[in-house]
């Protein structure tokens, strides 16, 4: 089951509003990531946590907070965001081996993200 | 700078037809490469992996790699007109520590297949 769910699927909210995307998977992965989707644009990568350890920071700017409380969760809590914001957040994950080549990443459906 | 290119297309075939999706990259060390399919308004899903040289097969759709060349393809054989969509290529390099974990996309080729 290649799986990783995201929740809310439409997010619109102001730019005082605090609000928290989530994402699990349940595939035994140990890596996470969270990626930022502009229309007609590649993914951008934003954070990924390794073994629930924040492994990697894009310089994303501090309104935009990860958090990983276990190795199937994966939150971005959001506070302060600019109309720029809007995007498709994704959420990904994989096996996680840091010796590994491989390591698919598998997409969640994302979260549209709409900043009034 | 890492980089992945792609031709933007668009990309037309008609149903039935080849479709042949290029990609190269600059970071000689890379180490896998994938394929994306992305639907409009939709999330990417991983289509295609290959790591070694040669040719993948998988149903309707073969990658290939040459590392010499520093080229990824993607062939879409029978193509229908479910597969319009935009396919991303996508890149890493291998690295210790967490930039093992990071891939470099191309921009994304946008494909339409005629019926």
């Amino acid at each position: 089951d290649t799986e990783v769910t995201q929740t809310p699927k439409h997010l619109v909210m102001g730019m005082t509003n605090k609000k928290s995307l989530k994402c699990e998977q349940h595939m035994g992965h140990r890596a996470m990531y969270w990626y930022k989707q502009k229309a007609k644009k590649p993914p951008e990568l934003m954070f990924v946590y390794s073994y629930e350890k924040l492994s990697i920071n894009e310089s994303v700017p501090s309104r935009f907070s990860p958090e990983c409380p276990n190795s199937s969760l994966l939150n971005l809590h959001l506070h302060a965001l600019q109309p720029e914001d809007s995007a498709l957040y994704l959420c990904a994950s994989s096996q996680g081996s840091s010796g590994s080549s491989y390591n698919e990443q598998f997409f969640g459906p994302g979260t549209r993200l709409t900043v009034l | 700078q890492k980089e992945v290119e792609q031709n933007s297309g668009p990309l037309s075939v008609p149903e039935g037809a080849i479709a042949s999706l290029n990609c190269t990259y600059s970071d000689r060390g890379s180490q896998s490469f994938f394929w994306y399919r992305q639907y409009s308004g939709k999330s990417p899903e991983l289509i295609m992996s290959i790591y070694s040289n040669g040719d993948k097969e998988d149903g309707r759709f073969t990658a290939q790699l040459n590392k010499a060349s520093q080229y990824v393809s993607l062939l879409i054989r029978d193509s229908q007109p479910s597969d319009s969509a935009t396919y991303l290529c996508a890149v890493r390099g291998f690295n210790s520590g967490g930039s093992n974990y990071k891939l470099t996309f191309g921009k994304g080729t946008l494909l339409t297949v005629n019926p």
